[in-house]
């Protein structure tokens, strides 16, 4: 089953203790990215990475890092977490290149509390 | 940014068609409409997309005006599980641009 699958699906941490999640594909996307959701702010993107090795910054790329050393894993790390990123993340993936569909996946989300 | 306006929430009998509008009166000759639906905070979910003619998918249809600046996405049979936020998404595909979302539909569907 194609899936993006993204561990943990819940997480309370405290403030400046390291934490990854990962996020990992399984359909050979080229592209992939991280959003957050909060209330009010719809999603915004936070890094993206078009393949292996490539990572860009989205919109909202403070205070996170991103790696893609595999074209299936795109973890997120948060290096010194805060407060204000308490919200819910999403992974997502798609093909690029044509001339494959571009529909994104999404993960189930991880709901992160730091406090 | 988003460059799609949609109502902010909109109500649909169980059973009924369920019609949702999208304004995006600033789209450029290659740039897709997608749709996305969100249902109770869980990831988003693909519906459908289109470039200028009218798709159909198991899911739903997708009607583009003409000139392209406005579109509706058609759920032929609402049922309680469409009950979700749907966004309308502009974008060029194969160019790794991001999905805007934007604050999207609510869509309720009654009983």
């Amino acid at each position: 089953e194609a899936q993006v699958t993204q561990n943990p699906r819940y997480l309370i941490t405290v403030t400046g203790k390291k934490l990854t999640v990962t996020c990992s594909q399984n359909m050979n996307h080229e592209y992939m990215s991280w959003y957050r959701q909060d209330p009010g702010l719809g999603l915004r993107q936070i890094y993206y990475s078009m393949n292996v090795e490539v990572t860009d910054k989205g919109d909202v790329p403070e205070g996170y890092k991103v790696s893609r050393k595999e074209k299936r894993n795109f973890p997120l790390i948060l290096e010194s977490p805060s407060p204000n990123q308490t919200s819910l993340y999403f992974c997502a993936s798609s093909f690029t290149l044509p001339p494959r569909n571009t529909e994104a996946f999404f993960g189930q989300g991880t709901r992160l509390t730091v406090v | 940014d988003a460059k799609t306006t949609q109502p902010p929430s909109m109500d649909c009998a169980e059973g009924r068609a369920a019609n949702l509008p999208c304004n995006h009166s600033t789209i450029s000759g290659n740039e897709y409409v997608y749709w996305y639906r969100q249902i109770h905070s869980q990831g988003p979910q693909y519906i459908i997309h289109g470039l200028k003619n009218n798709e159909t998918n198991e899911m739903a249809s997708l009607i583009i005006t003409e000139d392209r600046k406005s579109s509706t996405l058609i759920l032929p049979h609402a049922t309680l599980r469409d009950t979700a936020v749907y966004y309308c998404i502009v974008r060029v595909p194969h160019t790794g641009n991001q999905f805007y979302f934007g604050t999207g539909t609510s869509l309720t569907v009654i009983p």
